[in-house]
């Protein structure tokens, strides 16, 4: 399986700055999946970023808090954006595939204060 | 109602116990299956595929109903190491790769 290796690992911010996580993959994925846990919650699904096109993001999460960029395919960042003390979560990046599951980075605890 | 439900637990077995987790799914459209296993301020790892005609990878043993819309996790003899925190997740449907998570199930196991 695809290694992940995800930076920062862990930060504590200011709110309303903006902090930029990065997943860098061993091999070249076609998609990449961006998550968020928070406190005492399972993962839910931010977006989803294919290279060269713009990511599709679900119900709830919108480009302009979460933009994503994906410049080719073994790399992706995620920008959390104007923080609130509500964005305190830990963010994980994720590859694979039906057939042999998906694997996670280490992931970004961030706390916004 | 929740697209991935687990009964939360807590679940605390004494070591060498057999224990089963049970998750139940509301889309039937779902096409993958797997047991997740997260430790404390860690990603979750793969535990297992879930397979229709059941799986097992040692102490674990995997089974999905797609009728009743249900996967089980049995592990036998439970060890000190298999404390965790065992996710639920389902995958497929409209939406290609999104992972949909239960919220989990706490296990610890003690000597």
């Amino acid at each position: 399986s695809a290694v992940i290796s995800q930076k920062p690992s862990r930060d504590i911010c200011q709110r309303g700055t903006s902090l930029t996580i990065q997943c860098q993959v061993d091999s070249q994925v076609t998609m990449m999946f961006w998550y968020r846990q928070q406190p005492g919650q399972s993962l839910t699904l931010i977006a989803t970023a294919n290279q060269g096109s713009e990511a599709t993001y679900e119900s709830g999460f919108v480009i302009d808090k979460f933009p994503i960029s994906r410049p080719n395919l073994t790399f992706s960042t995620l920008t959390v954006s104007n923080m609130s003390p509500e964005d305190s979560s830990i963010y994980l990046c994720s590859v694979g595939g039906p057939l042999d599951g998906y694997t996670f980075g280490s992931g970004t605890r961030l706390t916004v204060v | 109602r929740k697209e991935v439900e687990q009964d939360p637990g807590p679940f605390n077995v004494p070591e060498g116990a057999t224990v089963a987790f049970n998750c139940t799914y509301s889309n039937s459209a779902s096409q993958s299956f797997f047991w997740y296993r997260q430790d404390c301020r860690k990603e979750p790892k793969l535990l297992m595929s879930v397979y229709s005609s059941g799986n097992e990878d040692g102490r674990f043993t995997a089974q999905l109903n797609r009728a009743s819309q249900y996967i089980s996790l049995l592990i036998r003899d439970s060890k000190l190491s298999d404390s965790a925190t065992y996710l639920c997740v389902v995958s497929g449907g409209t939406s290609y790769g999104k992972l949909t998570f239960g919220q989990g199930t706490i296990l610890t196991v003690h000597p």
